[in-house]
């Protein structure tokens, strides 16, 4: 299957880290990718890593791969309240021919 | 001006009518999509086209159909709307590549009463 999953619900100060998770089934993934969409408006691609990679780092924003576990992670450092939105993990699996979206988790920073 | 255009953004309408979603790109990429977005469900494709004589369905395209009128244009058509089409749309393009890296509309909430 290719399932992702993600929980629903992260709620954060403003000041600390976020992670967000992800989980995802197809170990012959490719691409995995993290989008957010903020209220009112539709995804906007924020990072991706290829699958051979275990980390990749843009400036506040540090994605973690696990293969073996088929976990991908987001850790947004210093979380401010402008990061307050939805954030979308997706995989792209060879043979298929487009991406398959986690359920999305809700990000709240509290100020 | 943004590069992935959707019209209209809200609609209204009632059981078994005939609604028509647009979506319109200037980026010049060859991919374009539509998905919908349902509260705790993420996104869901319902067609994709990888060219203009391309069109693919997705894992939800039952009661939908598409039409790539141009390389710039990729619409939605509900034949015979019901209420539970009611969501959110999303039209996306991507280049052609291995990345994948697609680019969102604003998208279209619809409502079906």
């Amino acid at each position: 299957g290719e399932d992702v999953e993600q929980s629903l619900f992260l709620s954060v100060r403003e000041g600390d880290s976020s992670v967000i998770n992800c989980t995802y089934t197809d170990s012959s993934s490719t691409y995995l990718y993290w989008y957010k969409q903020e209220p009112g408006a539709g995804l906007q691609l924020l990072t991706y890593i290829f699958s051979n990679m275990d980390m990749k780092q843009d400036q506040r924003l540090t994605v973690l791969l696990n293969k073996k576990d088929k976990h991908l992670s987001l850790r947004i450092a210093d979380t401010q309240t402008g990061d307050s939105a939805i954030y979308f993990c997706a995989e792209r699996a060879p043979g298929r021919r487009a991406l398959t979206f986690g359920s999305g988790t809700r990000l709240q920073v509290q100020p | 001006d943004a590069d992935v255009t959707q019209t209209p953004r809200n609609r209204i309408t009632k059981t078994g009518k005939r609604i028509m979603l647009e979506c319109s790109q200037t980026k010049g990429h060859d991919r374009m999509y539509w998905y919908r977005q349902d509260p705790g469900l993420g996104l869901r494709l319902i067609y994709y086209s990888f060219d203009v004589k391309d069109i693919n369905k997705g894992e939800i395209s039952d009661g939908y159909s598409v039409s790539r009128q141009a390389q710039a244009k990729f619409s939605l058509s509900l034949e015979s709307a019901i209420p539970n089409q009611t969501a959110l749309y999303f039209c996306a393009t991507s280049p052609s590549g291995n990345t994948d890296t697609q680019y969102f509309g604003p998208g279209t909430r619809l409502t079906v009463l």
